[in-house]
C-alpha cells in the first residue's frame, strides 16, 4: 500500500524567509509520480509541481524548488523568500503511474505554513 | 470553462437525510475523481470515472454512497441516510489522460455538515 508522511504539521516563518517542507513516501511501485499541492483558505487544491520516479533531477521554478531523493524516498519542497500569500496548507501526494488508477492520489496529512509580515 | 465547479459549496443536513452533490469537470477531461477530506487531514480517494465508467471505488465508499457520471460529463455523489461521521469536505477533481496528459485539477469542494 502507498503511504505519504508529512511530519511537520505547522511551520511559521517571517516574510522573506525560506521554508522547506518535508515529505517521505512509501510505495512498492517502481514507476510513480510525486506531487505538491497548495490548499489556501478557499479550499481549492492548487497544483504546484509534479515529478516522475525516473527523474531525480532537482529543479527550480520561480520561488519553488524541490529535492527528490529516491534513495531515501523523500520529496522535499522549498519556498524561497516566502510571502504572506504563501500562507496555506501544502500537501505532498503520490500516484501510481502504471495502473488504470492513473492519477489517483495518495495524500500526506499536510503542512500548514503561516507567513507573517 | 474556468475550472472544476462543485455545487453546493456548503450543505447542512440532519442525520438520516439524503444529500446529493454535483461536480462539473473541465469540459475536455475524461477522468473525474471524488475525494473526501476531514478537518486537519489530507484528502482521501473515494472513487473515479473514466468517461462514464466507474472504474474504482475505495473501501471508504460504503453502500450508503453512490456516484454517477451518466454522460461522461458532470458527476453526482449521493449519500443516503447521512451520519455525523460523513461530515467532511467532498472534493472533485478532473484530468485528461490521453496524449499530453494533465495533472488533476480540483474544485473548491462541498463542505457537508451533518447535525
Amino acid at each position: 500500500a502507498q503511504k505519504v508522511t508529512q511530519a511537520q504539521t505547522e511551520i511559521s516563518v517571517v516574510e522573506k524567509e525560506d521554508v522547506t517542507l518535508d515529505c517521505v513516501y512509501e510505495t512498492r511501485d517502481t514507476t510513480y509520480y510525486l506531487f505538491w499541492y497548495k490548499q489556501p483558505p478557499s479550499g481549492e487544491l492548487v497544483f504546484l509541481i509534479r515529478r516522475n520516479s525516473f527523474d531525480e533531477q532537482n529543479e527550480i521554478s520561480g520561488r519553488y524548488s524541490w529535492n527528490f531523493q529516491k534513495s531515501t524516498s523523500s520529496f522535499n519542497f522549498t519556498i524561497t523568500a516566502s510571502q504572506v500569500v504563501d500562507s496555506a496548507v501544502y500537501f505532498c501526494a503520490l500516484s501510481e503511474a502504471e495502473k488504470a488508477a492513473g492519477n489517483k492520489l495518495t495524500f500526506g496529512g499536510g503542512t500548514r505554513v503561516l507567513v507573517k509580515p | 470553462d474556468t475550472g472544476v465547479s462543485q455545487n453546493p459549496r456548503h450543505k447542512i443536513t440532519k442525520r438520516g437525510q439524503n444529500v446529493t452533490f454535483r461536480c462539473d469537470p473541465i469540459s475536455e477531461h475524461n477522468r473525474l475523481y471524488w475525494y473526501r477530506q476531514t478537518l486537519g487531514q489530507g484528502p482521501e480517494f473515494l472513487t473515479y470515472f473514466q468517461n462514464e465508467a466507474q472504474l474504482e471505488k475505495s473501501r471508504l465508499l460504503s453502500d450508503r454512497f453512490s456516484a454517477e457520471r451518466p454522460k461522461g460529463s458532470f458527476s453526482t455523489l449521493e449519500i443516503q441516510r447521512t451520519e455525523q461521521g460523513d461530515s467532511a469536505m467532498y472534493l472533485c477533481a478532473s484530468s485528461w489522460t490521453g496524449a499530453g496528459e494533465t495533472e488533476a485539477f480540483f474544485g473548491q469542494g462541498t463542505r457537508l455538515t451533518v447535525v
